[in-house]
């Protein structure tokens, strides 16, 4: 079954660096995903989508302080340079034949 | 620019139905697949439902599979989610979003800001 495991939360310092985990299920390590941001009171906001080998494309207007990465069944966002703006929930999500998943989300807090 | 924009929200009571639509612009809509997403109150993303550019590839989540029906018209930019036999569990915010491929098998890469079904007696 296809699953998409993230940490409930988080937490960095302004101007500091933070990398969110998206671990995808046994069998499934060579899926791409994609990753999505929902600050409060927001829609979602798409921010990247990440191959397998670490390859990435970002969406239009999305910072380079974002950027993408992957190991084996991981997949990882790094957002450097915190800024209060970034403080968001973080979806990952991935596509199989007839689904889609997402993963339950990290909250993100800017301390 | 894109843009993806929902209506058809409303309050509805248990057992009854309510259509959503999602008017998009911007892009060549008839090229890309297409997907309802959910979110209830406090929980996370929940996709609903996807249907790829032509129509002829048509999924669903188990929690909606018999009850709600997604379809699309090329000719006039739409998308829409017909909500059947609507229950409780039904209220939340309804985001439609664009995939990046027309076979439903390149992540969603728009998003609509939603349109709120809240199903209550």
């Amino acid at each position: 079954q296809l699953v998409l495991t993230q940490s409930p939360s988080a937490s960095a310092s302004l101007g500091a660096s933070v990398k969110l985990t998206c671990t995808l299920s046994s069998g499934h390590s060579n899926y791409g995903i994609a990753w999505h941001q929902q600050q409060p009171e927001k829609g979602p906001r798409f921010l990247m989508r990440l191959n397998s080998d670490g390859r990435h494309t970002k969406g239009d207007g999305i910072p380079d302080r974002f950027s993408g990465s992957s190991s084996g069944a991981e997949r990882y966002l790094t957002i450097s340079s915190l800024q209060s703006e970034d403080e968001a929930d973080y979806y990952c999500q991935t596509w199989g034949t007839g689904v889609q998943v997402f993963g339950g989300g990290t909250k993100l807090t800017v301390l | 620019e894109v843009h993806l924009v929902e209506s058809g929200g409303g309050l509805v009571q248990p057992g009854r139905s309510l259509r959503l639509s999602c008017e998009v612009s911007g892009f060549t809509f008839d090229d890309y697949g297409m997907h309802w997403v959910r979110q209830a109150p406090g929980k996370g993303l929940e996709w609903v439902a996807g249907i790829s550019w032509s129509g002829a590839n048509i999924e669903y989540a188990d929690s909606v599979k018999g009850r709600f029906t997604i379809s699309r018209d090329n000719t006039q930019n739409s998308l829409y989610l017909q909500m059947n036999s609507l229950r409780t569990e039904d209220t939340a915010l309804y985001y439609c979003a664009k995939d990046a491929l027309g076979e439903l098998l390149g992540g969603m890469d728009v998003w609509g800001q939603g349109t709120t079904v809240t199903v209550s007696s």
